[in-house]
């Protein structure tokens, strides 16, 4: 089956600009995630979807961040303004619905690395 | 909210030598455990997990064993070929969640 597809692959913007990422996750998974993953340390999650509703979104800093799922398909992630702290692999990943405490496989995309000078 | 904390940082190995790398999480209601394998540019891949109800875990040269009371929970590679070289994440999810909360990493280099 194909993967999480995530694009673009890199992207290199000054501070103050905006930038968006685009995810398509496989096909029938109801949940999507945001990571960020700053180089050396481990994912972080930013938002959590299931379906086209947000779950958390507790760790996304809504002053400049902002996504949106809408049919509970593709999503997308966006900066704006970008800060130099902003600097990191954007990955997304998707994973059936879980219900009563069991967990499904979380499967990333490839990520996006940004860098903002 | 959850806190997972990895040991160590980098691990060197001799080819066909046992890797061990260490998690402690802080929330006791934590009830999943997976742990990623990530190589240099590409994307985290699941390689063995473990749910609370299990203590131990094997898949071929993996295992992971759980301790629940200590609140910790390691992953052993046996037979270390230059190919394990990555960098391992575990992580901790808690009860019906499904969000991750993932360690620092560890970087494994295997040596041939």
């Amino acid at each position: 089956e194909a993967g999480v597809a995530q694009s673009p692959r890199y992207k290199i913007i000054e501070k103050r600009q905006s930038v968006a990422f685009w995810c398509n996750p496989i096909s029938g998974h109801a949940t999507l995630y945001w990571y960020q993953q700053i180089l050396g340390q481990g994912p972080k999650l930013l938002i959590q979807f299931q379906n086209n509703g947000v779950v958390d979104d507790s760790q996304l800093p809504k002053d400049r961040f902002s996504a949106e799922r809408l049919k509970g398909v593709d999503s997308t992630l966006k900066i704006q303004p970008a800060k130099l702290e902003d600097s990191a692999v954007y990955l997304c990943a998707s994973s059936l619905v879980g219900g009563a405490g069991f967990y499904n496989e979380q499967f990333f995309g490839p990520g996006t690395r940004l860098t903002v000078l | 909210g959850e806190n997972v904390e990895q040991h160590p940082s980098t691990l060197s190995v001799q080819e066909g030598d046992s890797a061990v790398i260490k998690c402690t999480y802080s929330d006791s209601a934590s009830n999943y455990f997976p742990w990623y394998k990530q190589e240099l540019g590409k994307r985290p891949q699941l390689i063995i997990d473990i749910r609370s109800n299990v203590g131990e875990k094997k898949d071929q040269r993996i295992a992971v064993t759980l301790n629940k009371t200590a609140k910790h929970f390691s992953l052993h590679i046996t037979e270390t070929q230059p190919e394990d070289s990555a960098v391992y994440f575990c992580a901790a999810s808690g009860a019906g969640s499904y969000q991750l909360t993932f360690g620092k990493g560890t970087k494994l280099s295997v040596i041939p």
